[in-house]
C-alpha cells in the first residue's frame, strides 16, 4: 500500500532557484495538506486543498505556491527559494477536512535544503 | 489563537519504564485532542484521539485522557519497548469551522535496552 507518496526524498538548492515538491495518495481522500517542520517548531501548515478544486492559505503561506492537479496529487512550489525554507516539507491527505473524524496520513517527507 | 505546548525533550528511559509525555493546551471552545508519533524516516501516524472532555483514548499500550479542566492531554505508557522510541506530536483541532490541525513541538523519546 502506497499511501502518501512525496517526491524527491532530499534535494539541495541555491539562493533564487525554484522547484516544486509533488505529492500523490492512493486513497480517494478528498482533503490534502502540506506542512513544514523546523526544529523547536512542530508542524505548520502552508497549504491545504479540501477537495478538487479548492486550495487555501495555512498558517505559514509566504514564498509558495500549490496546485491541486487532480484528486490524486497536490504539488508545492516555491518560486525563488529563501534559506529560510530549509525545512522538512510533509504532504497529508484524509478523506475529509475534518480531524474530528478523519486523520490526516502523511507522506514519509522531503528534506530540503537552500544554501 | 489556538496554541498546543509539550514537554520538553529529549526524553530518554529504560525499556519498560513508565513514560508520561505532558501536553497542555489553549484553544477555542471545545477542541478535539490527538497524538501523533513520527518513526525514524517517516511521516507522521495518529496514535491515538479524544473528542470531549473525559475521553480517554488508546493505542498500542499507550494512553491519554482529555482534561478540560486542567486543559491537558497528557500521554502515558505503563511499560515501555525500544521500538516505542520516536517524536511524539500533541495536536489540536478546535472544531469552529477552522479545522484545522494546530501541533506541538513535538518530544523526541528513546527507549534503551
Amino acid at each position: 500500500n502506497a499511501g502518501v507518496t512525496q517526491t524527491p526524498k532530499f534535494q539541495v538548492l541555491k539562493t533564487g532557484q525554484s522547484m516544486t515538491l509533488q505529492c500523490a495518495q492512493d486513497m480517494n481522500h478528498n482533503s490534502m495538506y502540506w506542512y513544514r517542520q523546523d526544529p523547536g517548531m512542530g508542524l505548520r501548515l502552508i497549504y491545504y486543498s479540501a477537495s478538487e478544486g479548492t486550495t487555501d492559505k495555512g498558517e505559514v503561506p509566504n514564498g509558495y505556491n500549490v496546485s491541486r492537479l487532480n484528486k490524486r496529487e497536490f504539488s508545492l512550489r516555491l518560486e525563488s527559494a529563501a534559506p529560510s525554507q530549509t525545512s522538512v516539507y510533509f504532504c497529508a491527505s484524509s478523506e475529509s477536512a475534518s480531524p474530528f473524524n478523519q486523520p490526516q496520513h502523511f507522506g514519509d517527507g522531503t528534506r530540503l535544503s537552500i544554501l | 489563537g489556538n496554541s498546543v505546548t509539550q514537554m520538553e525533550g529529549p526524553v530518554t528511559l529504560s525499556e519498560e519504564a513508565f513514560l508520561t509525555i505532558n501536553c497542555t493546551y489553549t484553544a477555542t471552545g471545545y477542541p478535539s485532542l490527538f497524538w501523533y508519533v513520527q518513526y525514524p524516516g517517516e511521516g507522521l501516524q495518529l496514535l491515538l484521539k479524544a473528542t470531549k472532555a473525559d475521553d480517554k483514548g488508546s493505542n498500542k499500550g499507550f494512553e491519554a485522557t482529555y482534561r478540560k479542566e486542567t486543559t491537558s492531554f497528557h500521554l502515558e505508557k505503563g511499560s515501555v519497548q525500544v521500538s516505542d522510541s520516536a517524536v511524539y506530536f500533541c495536536a489540536l483541532s478546535d472544531r469552529t469551522g477552522n479545522e484545522k490541525l494546530t501541533f506541538g513541538t513535538g518530544t523526541r523519546l528513546t527507549i534503551i535496552p
